[in-house]
């Protein structure tokens, strides 16, 4: 079964400074997409990046980058110049692929981000 | 363009009781998806609906069901509810021509707060 880990559950970060969230995941499949979305106290889940595993780039959404180990199995979150708009839970999401079906997310438990001024 | 929504916002029912929580996706998305978040969790995955049949199921009891009418909006049902089914119950929709390409994403909407008493 596909798991997903995030091993912090809280990060704190300076206003201005750069902070890296991490996500470890499992699975035996070859194609499939990573995500990390970000959840404000409003609640409402948004993307922040998208990944395919295919592709051996970095994803990059302007002050948000990733470091992709597809053989680690390793998907970090870069956050440069942090914003006080940052602070949120992150999840890290993996979506399975089954032939024509849409797939499901898996998220791991969440890293709670705070921002210092 | 409105986003995905979802009513109500708040909910407060008793064990035993049965709850129906609802979703309108994002215009043009035609595939709805549940996700159960406990308090301090990721949310996990419960049903998927599209064409107005249950595609892809979680790991859920038969208590939880759902239903998809021909606008795509979509119900979610809990019958003889546990005091473990308090939660935030998101939807997200999909636009099906976007599946397995770059332009892929679940957008979510703010939830229901579930909290059985």
């Amino acid at each position: 079964a596909q798991t997903v880990t995030q091993s912090q559950p809280e990060m704190s970060v300076q206003e201005a400074e750069t902070v890296t969230l991490s996500c470890t995941y499992d699975t035996s499949e070859s194609d499939y997409y990573l995500f990390w979305y970000k959840q404000p106290p409003s609640r409402q889940m948004i993307l922040v990046i998208r990944q395919e595993a295919y592709k051996q780039q970095n994803a990059t959404e302007n002050r948000f980058s990733v470091n992709f180990q597809k053989a680690a199995k390793s998907f970090s979150l870069k956050i440069s110049d942090s914003q006080l708009g940052d602070a949120a839970m992150y999840f890290c999401a993996y979506r399975i692929l089954y032939g024509g079906s849409q797939g499901n997310l898996i998220f791991g438990k969440g890293t709670k981000l705070s921002v210092k001024p | 363009d409105a986003g995905v929504t979802q009513s109500p916002t708040h909910l407060i029912k008793t064990r035993g009781q049965q709850v129906t929580l609802r979703c309108s996706p994002k215009s043009g998305h035609d595939t709805v998806s549940w996700y159960q978040q406990a308090l301090g969790q990721g949310p996990q995955f419960i049903f998927q609906y599209y064409e107005e049949e249950e595609r892809q199921r979680g790991n859920f009891p038969d208590r939880f069901s759902g239903h998809q009418f021909p606008n795509y909006s979509s119900e979610l049902n809990v019958n003889a509810l546990l005091l473990g089914d308090s939660a935030l119950y998101l939807c997200a929709s999909i636009d099906s021509g976007t599946s397995g390409g770059p332009g892929y994403e679940q957008y979510f909407g703010p939830g229901t707060r579930l909290t059985v008493t």
